[in-house]
């Protein structure tokens, strides 16, 4: 089973400043990537898929790059409603398709 | 709109049956996989199986296989995930999410969760 490592498990940025995200695939997984947010008392909700292709709705600033291993999402210019916690997701060997422990992203 | 609208909270004893349900609208449970994913107290998100409601074909997690089930009523659009005997192990937030297509396998819509508390 492919395991999924997110670091840093926190990161503290301020508010309009670039976060940058990380997640590691213990094997290839080609660009089968995806990324979800999740605010306190919330459902996650997609935010990248393909690795890099932004779902419908979801504001340019979040962007999503790398294949086989090593895989980053960056916020651009962090606004208030980015500080949450970042899942991703590996779907290309399957089932399962686990995801990542989860980084999560508070204000500095 | 696609939503997932699942049933209400439960508080259970440990050794009791449940059975909570995912009721797709917007558009029909058929054609998609439909997905659980538990969330304990605190922690992140764990990938637990997926059906097919249309012929209920199913796909566990190792983690989970034996542990839970999983079927669907295409007739009426929902999807369930029951236990035969409850732990307090199994005190958490689980979610029904659809999967994008057949051959993208990331989940595109959730549902707003449904709170299951295990306790004596």
């Amino acid at each position: 089973e492919i395991v999924m490592t997110q670091s840093p498990a926190t990161l503290s940025v301020s508010p309009g400043e670039r976060a940058t995200l990380s997640c590691r695939a213990s094997q290839s997984v080609s660009n089968s990537l995806a990324w979800y947010q999740q605010k306190p008392g919330q459902a996650p909700r997609l935010l990248i898929y393909g690795a890099s292709t932004r779902a419908t709705g979801i504001p340019a600033r979040f962007s999503g790059s790398g294949s086989g291993t090593e895989f980053t999402l960056t916020i651009s210019s962090l606004q208030s409603e980015d500080f949450a916690v970042y899942y991703c997701q590996q779907y290309n060997n399957w089932p399962p398709y686990p995801f990542g422990q989860g980084t999560k992203l508070e204000i500095k | 709109e696609v939503q997932l609208v699942q049933s209400g909270a439960e508080v259970k004893k440990p050794g009791e049956s449940l059975r909570i349900s995912c009721k797709g609208s917007g558009y029909s449970l058929t054609g998609h996989w439909v997905g659980w994913v538990r969330q304990m107290p605190g922690k992140g998100l764990e990938w637990m199986g997926i059906i097919y409601p249309d012929d209920s074909d199913t796909r566990y997690s190792p983690s989970f296989q034996g542990q839970v089930t999983m079927s669907a009523d295409k007739s009426i659009s929902t999807a369930y995930l029951q236990w035969s005997s409850l732990k307090a192990s199994d005190t958490a937030m689980y979610y029904c999410a659809r999967k994008h297509s057949n051959y993208e396998h990331f989940f595109d819509y959730w549902g707003q969760g449904t709170l299951v508390t295990v306790s004596s």
